[in-house]
């Protein structure tokens, strides 16, 4: 498999309800970091988390990660229609600061 | 906020022809990324910009593919002969020194090749 797995691939939701999703990976990282995208629209950055923290928190989001398990999750809280978007976890390799390697994203879809 | 935009939203080409997809960074970044997404695949890094020079590209960024800053404000991606499995989002992305890690998107060109 590839660095930044995502699961669920699909995750259906009521609004109010919290969502979870859960990014793994392969090799160290400098940091790893949550993008958002609507539709056919372009990502938006999160939130990111470095390789020496555990747990981050912005608004309703919360990210974890556990690099001796090489895995994150995102966690969105009283979930909104309007999170509807594919989540992806995309990590920066060890030893760069360069390009981001995406998972396959998760498809959220929040129903009111 | 500043933003980094992209022209055109959606192109469309035949095969075997060249396109030219373009892109305005946030004025005081330094670093410049194309990356692509296949319809329903994840998004994949083609290439890296900093300092008027590639620092890293991909597998896909082969010779067909170039990328210039003509004017120090465009930053462009360039396919010689394009392929249908070009078809694809092509994102541009930057990021400066002050915020190291976190990559800005552009809203992605839409390449249709027939």
């Amino acid at each position: 498999s590839q660095q930044g797995e995502e699961d669920p691939q699909a995750l259906s939701i009521q609004e109010g309800e919290n969502a979870t999703m859960n990014c793994s990976y392969k090799t160290s990282i400098n940091n790893l970091q949550w993008y958002r995208q609507n539709s056919g629209r372009g990502l938006v950055h999160l939130i990111l988390i470095r390789s020496n923290e555990r747990e981050k928190h912005s608004g309703r989001l919360r990210v974890t990660l556990d690099t001796s398990k090489k895995s994150s999750s995102l966690l969105i809280t009283a979930s909104r229609a309007a999170d509807t978007a594919s989540y992806f976890c995309a990590t920066v390799p060890g030893g760069g600061y360069n390009k981001l390697i995406f998972g396959a994203g998760t498809r959220l879809a929040v129903h009111p | 906020e500043p933003e980094v935009t992209q022209t055109p939203s959606h192109q469309v080409t035949q095969m075997g022809q060249e396109v030219i997809l373009r892109c305005v960074p946030i004025s005081n970044h330094l670093y410049f990324y194309w990356y692509r997404q296949i319809l329903g695949q994840k998004v994949e890094f083609l290439v890296s910009f900093y300092n008027n020079e590639i620092s890293e590209k991909s597998e896909i960024f082969d010779d067909q593919f170039s990328v210039e800053r003509p004017d120090g404000s465009n930053f462009t991606l360039k396919i010689r002969s394009t392929k249908l499995e070009d078809s694809a989002m092509y994102f541009c992305a930057s990021k400066n020194k002050i915020s190291p890690d976190t990559q800005y998107f552009g809203p992605g060109t839409r390449l249709t090749v027939l």
